[in-house]
């Protein structure tokens, strides 16, 4: 049962557009959700953080939203780089119980076009 | 520096062997994870601990065992009884939720090849 989905496996992007990664997720109880950047043979690096209470969150370049009655959370970059590229992983977890358990999505491979 | 270091970054195990992979924090985190990750899977949650001398299985925990005697570490044995060994090994660790919202830190990983 994956509570944590990521849809699209790919997205390619003109540099200098807006890049759009969606995550849905089924567990109404997720509070607090995140969003990773992997490069191949490394450990994922975290971008950015939404809580349940917000439904937006700027960072630079990156902006998370949360839509918590679609149960889904998307990561907007804007203006994409060609660094971008890279394979981007959504997280989740909820408070209380096993009160640090993140669950991952299974990636969306961003490419950037120059 | 404040970091997560995994040992070592790549490792080969002939078949029926146990191997253990390190992981080490000084981040003062109470919190560590294993995760794998295979080709379009993403990450999957083998252990993780919340405190020292106590952990709890993942999703995947079947062929794996973990210790937390330390807090600064959490080694992961990879057991003959895992049937499909061969994957990426990612640490990680974060501070206690019930303190601090925030983000989990990842090691480099460890690539595991079972020959």
């Amino acid at each position: 049962d994956q509570q944590v989905k990521q849809n699209s496996p790919s997205l390619s992007v003109q540099e200098g557009r807006i890049s759009i990664l969606n995550c849905d997720y089924t567990n109404s109880m997720f509070d607090y959700f995140l969003w990773y950047k992997k490069y191949p043979a490394e450990g994922p690096t975290f971008l950015i953080s939404i809580s349940s209470i917000k439904d937006k969150n700027e960072d630079g370049r990156f902006t998370v939203f949360l839509n918590k009655s679609a149960k889904h959370l998307s990561l907007h970059i804007v203006p994409s780089q060609p660094g971008d590229s890279a394979v981007y992983f959504c997280a989740a977890s909820a408070y209380g119980g096993a009160t640090n358990k993140l669950i991952f999505g299974t990636g969306t491979l961003l490419a950037v076009q120059p | 520096d404040g970091g997560i270091t995994q040992s070592p970054k790549y490792l080969f195990r002939k078949e029926g062997q146990n191997v253990t992979l390190s992981c080490e924090q000084n981040l003062n985190h109470d919190a560590m994870y294993w995760y794998r990750q295979d080709p379009g899977q993403g990450l999957r949650l083998i252990y993780y601990s919340q405190i020292v001398n106590d952990f709890q299985k993942g999703d995947i925990a079947e062929g794996y065992s973990v210790s937390r005697e330390k807090k600064e570490s959490f080694p992961l044995t990879v057991t003959s009884a895992q049937k499909n060994p061969t994957a990426f090994y990612l640490c990680a660790s974060s501070q206690d939720r019930r303190i601090l919202n925030t983000e989990a830190f990842f090691g480099q990983g460890t690539r595991l090849t079972v020959v």
